[in-house]
């Protein structure tokens, strides 16, 4: 089983609508998680922490769910600047990240 | 602001061919990564350092090695490539920590093996 499980999409939406995305994770013990967003042909730039509580930043809101395991990340009023594709990333207590293998997003005028 | 640097972002190598690819980090972070990320297949870890000269095997490390002689540099070596390691390699670095730490990625290496 993977480590980190997301929807790959891809995910077509119009300007201004609220798009969510879920990312599923299968080690309990996994202890932070994160956000990136990754451009056509660039590296992945951190996007959010998540934080247990729960945590927003501007338009994008992120939630942790420990219970069930999963992650969410909520984009409102989508702008064309938000295409890209998303990646759900997880640590466990040491150095190793595990990354989903994204979930792609365009937003269309 | 971080800046993570990757020798080459185009590569073009043949079979059997010994490829160096280097990595460097001006934020004087212990940690560094080296991942290939394919379609459908995400970004997987091939190996990381959390110390000058210490190394750890990520999830597939066979065909590859590493070298970190100096804190701010990470090479990754294909010591005889073959057309499957054809990937974008992407080299980050991050603080050691609890995890909350996060990770800075080079513009990455686009190498291609015939």
């Amino acid at each position: 089983r993977k480590e980190v499980e997301q929807d790959p999409g891809p995910f077509n939406v119009p300007e201004g609508a609220t798009v969510a995305f879920n990312c599923t994770y299968s080690n309990s013990a996994s202890q932070s998680f994160f956000w990136y967003r990754q451009d056509c042909r660039k590296e992945p730039k951190l996007l959010m922490s998540v934080y247990s509580s729960g945590n927003e930043d501007g338009r994008f809101t992120a939630q942790l769910n420990r219970a069930s395991q999963y992650i969410s990340l909520l984009i409102r009023d989508s702008k064309l600047s938000d295409s890209a594709t998303y990646l759900c990333v997880v640590n466990r207590a040491g150095n190793q990240f595990y990354f989903g293998t994204g979930t792609s997003l365009t937003v269309i005028p | 602001d971080v800046k993570v640097t990757q020798s080459s972002r185009y590569l073009v190598k043949r079979t059997g061919e010994k490829v160096f690819l280097e990595c460097v980090q001006d934020m004087d972070h212990e940690n560094m990564f080296w991942y290939r990320q394919d379609p459908g297949l995400g970004l997987r870890l091939i190996y990381f350092s959390y110390d000058v000269k210490m190394k750890e095997k990520g999830d597939i490390p066979e065909g590859y090695s590493v070298s970190r002689e100096k804190k701010e540099r990470f090479s990754l070596i294909l010591e005889s490539a073959s057309t499957n390691q054809t990937s974008m390699y992407l080299c980050a670095s991050s603080f050691p920590g609890t995890g909350t730490d996060t990770q800075y990625f080079g513009p990455g290496t686009r190498l291609t093996v015939l």
